[in-house]
């Protein structure tokens, strides 16, 4: 069962315009939420985190929203850039739950120049 | 700041032989260190989760005498791929993180393992 979900394998937007990536989860005891950036080859680099007491974080171009009722967060990037193309992933970890992170599927971002 | 170094980047090796591939965290000490396999198209898959001192955790379904982890130090983890097999072949990704669970993991750049 899988308990990160991101329904969207690909997205593509426009140079300028806001990218936005969803990520859904299953299980209740996350409360910690982080999304990642993977080139090609490459490990994943970490963008920006939210604990589940915040609804929001905002970094620069990136914002991560919170959704605990629906178990959803979006990452928010504004203006989108031709760099931000790459594989984005979704993580949640639970203090419960053990020292890991659950990650998503990914969602594979390509800006449009 | 957080950086974590992971080398080789590349290993093409014959049917047999095992590799090793170190994982280091250059300007943190690590308390966990996390190995992680990508099939291509698909998402990382948690291989096992070591500390510092003893022995790594293994997920369900990874053999530990085929893959070997030693966490020797807060700086220091590695993996070994015994005997590999071409079905062995896969990007192989360590991270590491400093603290708890609501601290975020650092990778390493990966290792992609080709077994012929």
């Amino acid at each position: 069962d899988q308990q990160v979900k991101q329904n969207s394998p690909s997205l593509s937007v426009q140079e300028g315009r806001i990218s936005i990536l969803n990520c859904d989860y299953t299980n209740s005891m996350f409360d910690y939420f982080l999304w990642y950036k993977k080139y090609p080859a490459e490990g994943p680099t970490f963008l920006i985190s939210i604990s589940s007491i915040k609804d929001k974080n905002e970094d620069g171009r990136f914002t991560v929203f919170l959704n605990k009722s629906a178990k959803h967060l979006s990452l928010h990037i504004v203006p989108s850039q031709p760099g931000d193309s790459a594989v984005y992933f979704c993580a949640a970890s639970a203090r419960d739950y053990g020292q890991n992170f659950v990650f998503g599927p990914g969602t594979r971002l390509s800006v449009l120049p | 700041g957080a950086v974590v170094s992971q080398h080789p980047s590349r290993v093409i090796c014959k049917s047999g032989t095992s590799v090793k591939i170190e994982c280091r965290s250059l300007d943190f000490q690590a308390t966990t260190m996390f190995w992680y396999r990508q099939f291509p198209k698909q998402s990382l898959m948690l291989m096992a989760t070591s500390n510092e001192g003893s022995k790594a955790t293994y997920e369900q379904g990874v053999e530990k005498d085929k893959f070997l982890i030693n966490h020797a130090s807060l700086t220091l983890s590695t993996l070994t791929v015994t005997s590999a097999h071409p079905e062995d072949s896969s990007f192989y990704i360590c991270s590491a993180r400093a603290g708890g669970f609501d601290q975020p993991q650092h990778f390493g750049d990966g290792t992609r393992l080709s077994i012929l």
